[in-house]
């Protein structure tokens, strides 16, 4: 059964600091891993998608890696902002279910 | 194009009634999934649906719960009988086909009281 873990739990940086969220995940037989940002009451945001080819994607400020072998991924947020507050979720698709969800990594920018 | 839209946004029921969640997916999106968030839990899958058909229910709890995604309409997660732990957050998602980006909608956030 695949398990996903992210650490830090929480996180609090002053704006315009550079930070990782590290994404770890048990069964490396993937066929993708998300990035989503979710805000407080609010729906997901999908970030960026990762296909199991892949080593990284970026957008914008974002670059996230994935090295499938090791069960990891990292996501970068440059020049950290205070918009940027919010919990940051890591998910796995690894069959013909749905995402599997670590419990995420709660941001806080301070301005 | 609008994306993935799901109604009520709040629902209150009673120990005991139903309750009929409803997701719309995004234009062109076959593939709708049901997931639940239990307060300070992570989210769980629950059900992947394409048009007519369960493609995977592994996460569906047994009994009281049930999704359906008709070839006309939206898709509807329907739950019997409801209890107090069924108070929770669910969020639909869609995606083109299946191994696709999933987009999430604003989640229906269910209170039984």
């Amino acid at each position: 059964k695949q398990e996903v873990t992210q650490i830090p739990a929480a996180l609090s940086v002053p704006e315009g600091e550079n930070l990782v969220l590290n994404c770890s995940f048990t069964d490396s037989a993937i066929y993708n891993l998300q990035w989503f940002r979710q805000d407080p009451g609010k729906g997901l945001t999908s970030l960026l998608l990762i296909q199991s080819s892949q080593r990284e994607q970026t957008s914008g400020r974002l670059n996230a890696s994935l090295d499938k072998s090791s069960g990891r991924s990292t996501l970068y947020i440059a020049a950290s902002q205070p918009g940027d507050s919010a919990t940051y979720l890591c998910a796995v698709r690894g069959g013909a279910d749905g995402l599997t969800f670590g419990k995420g990594t709660h941001l806080i920018i301070q301005p | 194009n609008a994306g993935v839209m799901q109604n009520p946004r709040h629902l209150v029921r009673r120990r005991g009634q139903e309750a009929r969640l409803r997701c719309s997916p995004m234009k062109g999106h076959s593939h709708v999934y049901w997931y639940r968030q239990l307060p300070e839990e992570g989210l769980k899958f629950m059900v992947y649906l394409q048009k007519e058909n369960i493609i995977d229910e592994s996460g569906m709890p047994k009994e009281r719960f049930s999704a359906e995604f008709p070839k006309e309409g939206p898709s509807i997660l329907r739950i019997q009988q409801v209890v107090r732990g069924d108070s929770a957050a669910y969020f639909c998602a869609s995606s083109p086909q299946g191994d696709y980006e999933q987009y999430f909608g604003p989640g229906t956030r269910l209170t039984v009281t």
